[in-house]
């Protein structure tokens, strides 16, 4: 099975600031990876996927980037809403895998 | 939209069917998942059946006790859970997968609990 490491655990951040997550996997996951936004008692939103496609409907200042094995999620400029648990997923081959998640907190 | 249900108390060592129910689209047009969120953990991938409705896959920690399944007519999918324990208790959600997990249910809470 394919590990996803996410790093860091937890950025605090101010509003306003750029936001910088890493992923990583265990092995080549070509660009079969998205990231999530999880916002306290609420299901995931899917924000990216295959590495850098943005859904309709997601700001602009969220954006992905990488390939094989390291990925990033950007957050240009940090909204207050945007404070929230991110996890990456990767659909590259069975089980899919979720990475442990980043926590962005308003520091 | 995906609304999930059948979730609840069960006793360990029980069974629970789990039922996810599409709205506004067919299901049997896509891959459909479950997901499930343990109280204050990360979100785990359980189980997947594809759009044919014949190809399945589960997660290690599941397999053998767990079983996905959907009725076409019903436009539902639904997650056998057998031999539950206390590592089950969670949220469950169901999730369809277009070219990625795009639509998520509300989630529904199993506890697992004498």
């Amino acid at each position: 099975e394919i590990v996803l490491t996410q790093s860091p655990a937890t950025l605090s951040l101010s509003p306003g600031a750029r936001a910088t997550l890493s992923c990583r996997a265990s092995q080549t996951v070509g660009n079969h990876l998205s990231w999530f936004q999880q916002k306290r008692g609420q299901a995931p939103r899917l924000l990216i996927f295959d590495a850098s496609d943005r859904p309709t409907g997601v700001p602009a200042r969220f954006s992905g980037s990488g390939s094989g094995t390291d990925f990033t999620l950007t957050i240009s400029s940090l909204e207050p809403e945007d404070f929230a648990i991110y996890y990456c997923l990767q659909r590259s081959s069975w089980p899919l895998t979720f990475g442990g998640g980043t926590r962005v907190e308003i520091k | 939209q995906l609304v999930e249900s059948g979730g609840g108390v069960v006793q360990p060592g029980g069974s629970l069917r789990l039922s996810c129910e599409a709205s506004a689209f067919t299901l049997s047009g896509y891959a459909v998942h479950w997901v499930r969120q343990a109280p204050g953990k990360g979100l785990e991938w359980l189980a997947v059946i594809l759009y044919d409705g014949t190809n399945k896959y589960y997660a290690d920690s599941v397999k053998g006790r767990f079983s996905i399944s959907r009725d076409i007519s019903l436009n539902t999918v639904y997650l056998r859970m057998d031999s539950l324990t206390s590592e089950d208790s969670a949220i469950y959600y169901c999730v369809r997968d277009a070219t990625a997990l795009d639509l998520w249910g509300q989630g529904i809470l199993v506890t697992v609990s004498s």
